[in-house]
């Protein structure tokens, strides 16, 4: 079975501050793709990041970084030098073999000024 | 760019109505996807179309019914509502069905009475 974990419900940072949203998944495919979207408080999904399974490089965005860790089975988000604008609820995702996404249960992110 | 388009965003319906919400992509995508979202939850496929001409179950399909009507669109119909089909549906599309998806409809808040 396929499952995606984010055991952070809601973080709350101040503003500048560094914050890390965890993701944890299962699967017994070897072929998988993972992802992260930011849902922000108007409603809509925004796809942010994709990273396969055999591609295990750290992803820089700017001030959004990724790590992916397949020893640990982590997909992990971080938000450097956090803003207003960030706060939003952040979903992971796991595709395996039977092309259906798979979804963690979200983490809210509130940044305070 | 229009992206992905759903119809309509609001819609209250009572007990045993039936509708159809409507989704257009304007994208050229292969795949298209629909989700429902509820409270505290990550989404979950109702169901998908890999291609035109071909559509099938995701998650939750009991009581939904879906038809890609042509490569821009596909719609999702609700025979006889139930409160338990209160959600907030998204419609989705993407290059391919082994590709995830990427892009996201604003959705659709229906609530069944």
């Amino acid at each position: 079975a396929q499952k995606v974990t984010q055991a952070q419900t809601e973080i709350s940072v101040v503003e500048k501050e560094d914050v890390t949203l965890d993701c944890v998944y299962e699967t017994r495919d070897t072929t998988y793709y993972l992802f992260w979207y930011k849902q922000p408080p108007s409603g809509e999904l925004v796809f942010l990041i994709r990273r396969n399974s055999f591609d295990e490089q750290n992803e820089i965005s700017g001030r959004y970084s990724w790590n992916f860790q397949k020893s640990t089975s982590s997909f992990n988000f971080t938000i450097t030098a956090s803003q207003v604008v960030d706060s939003a609820v952040y979903f992971c995702a796991l595709l395996g073999s039977n092309y259906q996404l798979i979804w963690g249960a979200g983490t809210k992110l509130i940044i305070k000024p | 760019n229009a992206g992905v388009t759903q119809t309509p965003k609001f819609q209250v319906l009572k007990t045993g109505q039936s509708m159809t919400l409507q989704c257009a992509q304007d994208m050229n995508h292969n795949s298209m996807y629909w989700y429902r979202q509820d409270p505290g939850m990550g989404l979950r496929l109702i169901y998908y179309s890999a291609s035109e001409g071909t559509t099938d179950k995701g998650e939750v399909p009991n009581g939904y019914n879906v038809s890609r009507l042509n490569k821009r669109e596909f719609s999702l119909r609700l025979e006889s509502a139930a409160p338990s089909q209160t959600s907030v549906y998204f419609c989705a599309s993407s290059e391919a069905v082994d590709r995830g998806t990427a892009f996201f409809g604003q959705g659709t808040r229906l609530t069944v009475v």
